[in-house]
């Protein structure tokens, strides 16, 4: 299986600046026949099921934020929250479908400082 | 706007076999893949398996021996039978939906997830 490895566990950042959460897979989840990397991110609100914010690495879905955008290649990405707001207090979390069976991260909890 | 709807009993007895359905409303069960997620309380989530409307799978290796997934599409559903559960079963359940461009592993759309306790 590919282990996915979030940083930090945790994180506390002050509303207006800039968050940042990195993801590491075990092995590479670039696909070199499409040079796609099979990698989203999701966010997840208490209480809630998780939200689609990013694909193929890098790509936000329609109706996200531009304030999130995220990249990465191969093995080590980034999800990055450009300008905290609020409501983006959540878990995010990494997943790979790469290969079989997809994982996930174990998560990251954003809070407000 | 496509909606999913977890249903089925929330209490579960341990070695019996946990049963759920996901029913798909707001469009077609048809041409996607439909996945079944789970989250134990205070965890991470953990991938089960996928179900194409077609109805190839693919489950997760350390789940295989005990898990079945299968589609009913003139009901717009598809289903989950967990076998021989165990308290390490105990997760809230979440259905979801693989993506527009075929993607299984990008989900989109996700059930409100129920929640499903394995205990005498």
């Amino acid at each position: 299986d590919i282990v996915m490895t979030q940083s930090p566990d945790s994180l506390a950042v002050s509303l207006g600046e800039r968050a940042t959460i990195n993801c590491k897979s075990s092995q590479s989840v670039l696909y070199s026949s499409n040079n796609k990397n099979y990698l989203v991110w999701y966010q997840q609100k208490p209480g809630q099921p998780p939200k689609l914010l990013i694909y193929w690495a890098s790509t936000r879905k329609s109706g996200v934020p531009d304030r999130f955008s995220a990249s990465g290649s191969g093995t080590d990405f980034t999800l990055t929250i450009s300008s905290l707001q609020a409501e983006d207090v959540a878990v995010y979390y990494c997943q790979q479908y790469y290969s079989f069976p997809y994982t996930f991260g174990q998560g990251t909890k954003l809070e407000i400082k | 706007q496509v909606q999913l709807q977890e249903s089925g009993p929330g209490l579960v007895k341990p070695s019996e076999t946990l049963s759920l359905t996901c029913t798909v409303s707001g469009g077609s069960i048809s041409t996607y893949y439909w996945s079944w997620i789970r989250q134990p309380p205070g965890k991470g989530l953990e991938w089960i398996g996928y179900i194409y409307y077609s109805g190839s799978t693919n489950y997760k290796p350390s789940l295989k021996s005990r898990v079945t997934i299968s589609v009913d599409t003139s009901k717009n559903q598809f289903s989950l039978k967990l076998s021989s559960v165990t308290a390490a079963d105990t997760a809230v359940y979440y259905c979801a939906r693989g993506d527009d461009y075929g993607e299984a592993g990008a989900m989109d759309v996700w059930g409100q997830g129920t929640t499903v306790t394995v205990s005498s």
